[in-house]
């Protein structure tokens, strides 16, 4: 059983297109993230949800906008896309805020053209 | 903010030797302080992690050290072997994490 997956696991699209990145976790956590690993494999949070309400929004650009409609899923829709939106996109979760183990799921690999 | 510094970037050993990553943090508030590994292709996955009231945890072949004083934490590697080899990240913090920027650790037979 996958513990936190995420669809798609690939994504190839042109600038100024609109996208999504779907997660969703089965490990009964009530906290989520979103995190972006650049190409020199640095990992940066971007939001971070806690029981489907917003607690952590790091310096994104408003065309990222994270929607939860439910504890066990957490979307990223991007509008607008951009060259330096290309990365990979890992959707974590964990059983609450602090210290606790994150799970982070396979990671979307986003190419913009 | 939190600052991660995480040294070296890249380190190669053979089997059998030992490995050491240190990372250095900044804000000492913080009290979590995990260590990730990821594989090619996959997302980090904890390997150990150590609480700000510890000084020491160990698991088998990796052990993690913390020095609240001086604000650093070390993740030790003993008995290396090819399967070893992956991306390493420290990572620091209390109600979210900043990571360190990976150490590629690479094995060989």
């Amino acid at each position: 059983d996958t513990a936190v997956s995420q669809t798609p696991k690939y994504l190839v699209t042109q600038m100024g297109n609109d996208k999504s990145i779907k997660c969703e976790q089965n490990l009964g956590h009530d906290t989520m993230y979103w995190y972006k690993q650049d190409s020199k494999k640095f990992l940066k949070i971007m939001f971070s949800y806690n029981n489907k309400e917003l607690i952590i929004n790091e310096t994104v650009p408003n065309r990222f906008s994270p929607k939860s409609p439910d504890k066990a899923h957490l979307n990223l829709h991007i509008n607008s896309l951009e060259l330096g939106d290309s990365a990979v996109y890992f959707c974590a979760s964990s059983q609450g805020v602090g210290w606790y183990e994150q799970y982070f799921g396979p990671g979307t690999r986003l190419t913009v053209t | 903010g939190e600052n991660v510094e995480q040294h070296p970037s890249t380190l190669s050993v053979q089997e059998g030797d030992s490995a050491v990553i240190k990372c250095t943090y900044s804000d000492s508030a913080s009290n979590y302080f995990p260590w990730y590994k990821q594989e090619l292709g996959k997302g980090p996955q904890l390997i150990i992690d150590i609480r700000s009231n510890v000084g020491e945890k160990k698991d088998q072949r990796i052990a993690v050290t913390l020095n609240k004083t001086a604000k650093h934490f070390s993740l030790h590697i003993t008995e290396t072997q090819p399967e070893d080899s992956a991306v390493y990240f420290c990572a620091a913090g209390y109600s979210t994490l900043t990571f360190g920027k990976g150490t590629m650790l690479l094995v060989s037979p």
